[in-house]
């Protein structure tokens, strides 16, 4: 009940591509959902993040679309750059009993120039 | 604003030995999480600190691992003995429950620890 599941574990896309990352979750207290960028040697920064009540949220190049009858929500990356490559992990925060926060596996995108 | 800071970077220990790692919040952050990271998965909650008070150490492994919260502020993580399973990068993060959005974590750069 507490696990996230990501795919895929990889992704190459040429520059302006729009690479998809979905994940899934199966606790339904969750109410807080961010994505999260992690460049190598460096400690995962947040991205963008939603919570349950919309479908939708974009910020510049970044959408996450979001089903919450399906447990299921999506990171868009539109126009994809080359300095987009990175490793991007989903991430379900919330829950009974004080919050937690479960990460995914992690998808590490690769943006040819 | 400085970001959360750790140290070291780089630990390279044998299996048995004991290390600690260091980690110094933003300030005024109440909340201070541990993490594990091991190569190819995501972090791992270790421990979560509200001031100095234990939130969350449900998945710590407690005959080895130890961590503490310095007056509300800083915060070690110990481990002795070292396995090599022990091998990951540990981040440090935290958050202000006090803002409108208290689960935004900020973390730090990570120590990466090799047991041998």
């Amino acid at each position: 009940q507490q696990q996230v599941k990501q795919s895929p574990q990889s992704l190459i896309v040429q520059k302006g591509g729009i690479p998809i990352i979905n994940c899934a979750y199966e606790n339904t207290a969750f109410d807080y959902f961010p994505w999260y960028q992690q460049f190598p040697g460096k400690g995962p920064a947040l991205l963008i993040a939603i919570r349950p009540d919309v479908s939708e949220k974009k910020e510049g190049r970044f959408t996450i679309s979001f089903n919450k009858s399906a447990k299921q929500f999506s990171l868009h990356i539109m126009d994809s750059q080359p300095g987009d490559s990175a490793t991007y992990f989903c991430a379900a925060s919330g829950g009974t009993g004080g919050f937690k926060t479960i990460f995914g596996a992690g998808t590490r995108l690769f943006v040819k120039a | 604003e400085a970001g959360v800071a750790q140290s070291p970077r780089y630990k390279i220990i044998e299996k048995r030995q004991s290390v600690a790692f260091w980690c110094n919040p933003i300030s005024g952050h109440a909340t201070l999480y541990w993490y594990q990271q091991i190569l190819g998965q995501g972090p791992k909650l270790l421990i979560q600190f509200q001031n100095n008070g234990v939130v969350d150490d449900s998945q710590l492994p407690k005959d080895r691992f130890s961590a503490e919260r310095l007056k509300g502020v800083d915060s070690t993580l110990k481990i002795q003995p070292a396995k090599l399973e022990d091998s990951a990068v540990y981040l440090c993060a935290s958050s202000d429950p006090g803002q409108g959005n208290s689960y935004e974590q900020y973390f730090g750069p990570g120590t990466r620890l090799t047991v041998t």
